[in-house]
């Protein structure tokens, strides 16, 4: 049973570039949601995708947008990139109505430079 | 808001040593209580979790109790290995009854290196 999968593992983009991140969730999940952890930090909550909208949102300027399609799966983009966007970006999937079975993906691993 | 404190790292122990890692949480409603733990370069993995007052946790030797009338949720082992080497997050979460997961909220985290 795969667990949660996160594409790219790694990824070096340039200020004022845009980026996509993707994320496929655990099978049986239909929940997904987006963390950023900066280094040394614990991971902030970005946003939650169900149902193929977004339900819950963190913190974050809309230059961070997202995606769920039909089969669960969730995308993150960000736009007009700062040097401060360099981070770990985790996804979480879960089962909706459940408040323990968060599944993590690895991360991707942005650079900004 | 909801908000976890964890004390601070790094944590150094000799093998076979006990492990305190403190964490204290505020929030409104009645939270869910996580340990997750984070190896070099990967994502969090769920080390244990308690749902409600009183509830112990426990996983792999590593043990914490959710205690509502400090609320705190500390975490405990017996005899740490150096594989136990990782970086510890405490995190909590609020049930939403509108049938979506909540946000889990986590501390800082606190580095654990244990040493032969």
């Amino acid at each position: 049973d795969a667990g949660v999968t996160q594409s790219p593992t790694h990824l070096i983009k340039t200020r004022g570039q845009q980026v996509t991140l993707r994320c496929s969730p655990k099978s049986g999940h239909d929940t997904v949601s987006w963390y950023q952890q900066a280094l040394g930090q614990g991971p902030q909550f970005i946003f939650q995708y169900y149902e193929e909208e977004e339900r819950q949102r963190g913190n974050f300027p809309d230059r961070f947008s997202g995606h769920q399609f039909p089969n669960y799966s969730s995308e993150l983009n960000v736009n007009a990139l700062l040097l401060g966007d360099s981070a770990l970006y985790l996804c979480a999937s879960s089962l909706a109505g459940t408040v323990y079975g968060y599944t993590f993906g690895s991360g991707t691993r942005l650079t900004v430079v | 808001g909801n908000s976890v404190t964890q004390m601070e790292g790094p944590v150094t122990l000799s093998e076979e040593a006990f492990l305190t890692i403190n964490c204290t949480y505020t929030a409104t409603g009645y939270p869910s209580l996580f340990w997750y733990v984070q190896y070099p370069g990967e994502g969090l993995q769920l080390l244990l979790k308690a749902t409600k007052a009183d509830d112990k946790g426990s996983n792999k030797g590593f043990e914490a109790t959710y205690r509502k009338e400090t609320t705190s949720f500390h975490l405990e082992k017996g005899s740490v290995q150096v594989s136990d080497s990782a970086v510890y997050f405490c995190a909590l979460t609020i049930f939403i009854n509108t049938g979506t997961a909540s946000k889990l909220t986590f501390g800082t985290g606190t580095r654990l290196q244990v040493t032969l």
